[in-house]
């Protein structure tokens, strides 16, 4: 059973279109939410973790949002350089090791 | 250096063959991995070593051997796979001796056909 859901599983935007992708979660006790954002061919590159509900993080243009049941990545004026898949995860079992979702493929038209 | 070094980048083998995949680090980390990755689906855990001994397995067939010689290189030795184990294999790594943020550096990955 997915403990991550992640929506939509793919999104196109023109260049200074922001938007937002959504990752909603199942685990009870949640001791951690991770993005990573992996480009085509690539591995995974780290972007953030969330801890606890109301908790933000900024990296550039992408600024991550945790409620109790969901995160938020958000894009503000997305480049065609922010184009890759966002993996949202989560740790597995008692460890801190991620358990990916199917993640969102973005594409940022010039 | 913040890199994980993986090699081959591209390898093809037939199903009788046996072959290795190489991953180097030389951050420090303690804590290694392997994941595989099915096309247009997320990684999925399959080994872990932890301070050099073997600490995860879930549950991956007997064709597929990792090894960790030391704590800087992991090895996955490969024999007498299916045309299904075609995938792209990621190594990462983790300084497991801070409490886990849950970030790990991967590698560019290995991407293996079976024939």
């Amino acid at each position: 059973e997915d403990q991550v859901t992640q929506s939509p599983e793919a999104l196109r935007l023109q260049e200074g279109e922001s938007s937002s992708l959504n990752c909603s979660y199942t685990v009870s006790g949640l001791r951690g939410l991770f993005w990573y954002r992996q480009d085509p061919g690539k591995g995974p590159e780290f972007l953030f973790t969330l801890y606890s509900a109301g908790e933000e993080k900024e990296k550039e243009r992408l600024k991550a949002t945790l409620t109790k049941k969901e995160s938020f990545l958000h894009i503000t004026a997305p480049k065609p350089e922010d184009s890759a898949t966002y993996l949202c995860a989560v740790p597995s079992g008692g460890s801190y090791i991620p358990t990916f979702g199917r993640g969102t493929s973005l594409i940022v038209h010039p | 250096d913040t890199e994980v070094t993986q090699t081959p980048k591209h390898l093809v083998m037939g199903m009788t063959n046996k072959k290795s995949l190489k991953c180097e680090q030389h951050m420090g980390h303690r804590a290694m991995y392997w994941y595989k990755q099915k096309a247009k689906k997320p990684p999925e855990l399959m080994f872990v070593y932890s301070y050099e001994k073997l600490s995860i397995n879930e549950s991956v067939p007997s064709r597929f051997s990792p090894e960790c010689p030391n704590s800087s290189l992991l090895n996955l030795h490969l024999h007498a796979l299916q045309p299904e184990d075609s995938a792209l294999y990621l190594c990462a790594s983790s300084d497991g001796r801070v409490p886990n943020t849950g970030e790990l550096f991967f590698g560019e990955g290995s991407r293996l056909t079976v024939l």
